[in-house]
């Protein structure tokens, strides 16, 4: 069973710092990785979509990179912004086939303050 | 482009009473359609998945059902609600390369 580990639980930066946050997974036969945000009382994001045969993604601020053979995913924020706090989630695909599914981690709570 | 639409919003209802959230995809033919369900303090639990009209896979038992009457349409319903049954409940579709596209959710409060 895939289990989703995300360190910390919560992260408090002032603006303009960069920071990482880290996801571990225990099943390394994963098709892919999404890193999410979530807005308080919101839906999910899609920051970042890395598939298994890749190695990061950017978008602007923002790179992930996925390791399948240790097991660990990290979301790089540069230059933070206070419209950056929110809670990430990292979400693993499990193998393919017409049932895929997700698996998430609880998040990393992000308050970035002026 | 694919957009995906949920609602109501926000919900308040009493034990006992049923309960039927709907959501529906645009831009996009047989989708996987999937309900999560994210309770306080917990993570998100897929409750139920669908690969096309009348295909329904249930996660974990409970007090709810899902249907799939159209191609781009998903329900998830209850006869009688718990007090258990209380969480935001988001609805989501798989894309392209396997991503995911969530929606803005349902914030259920059963009292």
């Amino acid at each position: 069973k895939q289990e989703v580990t995300q360190i910390p639980a919560a992260l408090s930066v002032p603006e303009g710092e960069n920071l990482v946050l880290n996801c571990s997974f225990t099943d390394s036969a994963i098709y892919n990785l999404q890193w999410f945000r979530q807005d308080p009382g919101k839906g999910l994001t899609s920051l970042l979509l890395i598939q298994s045969s890749q190695r990061e993604q950017t978008s602007g601020r923002l790179n992930a990179s996925l390791d399948k053979s240790s097991g660990r995913s990290t979301l790089y924020i540069a230059a933070s912004q206070p419209g950056d706090s929110a809670t990430y989630l990292c979400a693993l695909g499990g193998s393919g086939g017409s049932n895929y599914k997700l698996t998430f981690g609880k998040g990393t709570l992000l308050t970035v303050n002026p | 482009s694919q957009t995906i639409h949920q609602w109501p919003a926000t919900l308040v209802q009493p034990v006992g009473s049923p309960l039927s959230l709907e959501c529906t995809v645009e831009g996009t033919s047989n989708p996987n359609l999937y309900w999560y369900r994210q309770a306080a303090g917990r993570g998100l639990q897929l409750l139920f998945y669908s690969v096309g009209i009348g295909q329904i896979s249930s996660e974990v038992p409970q007090n709810l059902s899902a249907s799939r009457p159209q191609d781009r349409q998903f329900i998830l319903s209850s006869k009688k609600l718990l007090l258990s049954d209380s969480g935001f409940y988001l609805c989501a579709w798989r894309g392209s390369g396997y991503g995911y596209t969530f929606g803005s959710g349902t914030r259920l409060t059963v009292v």
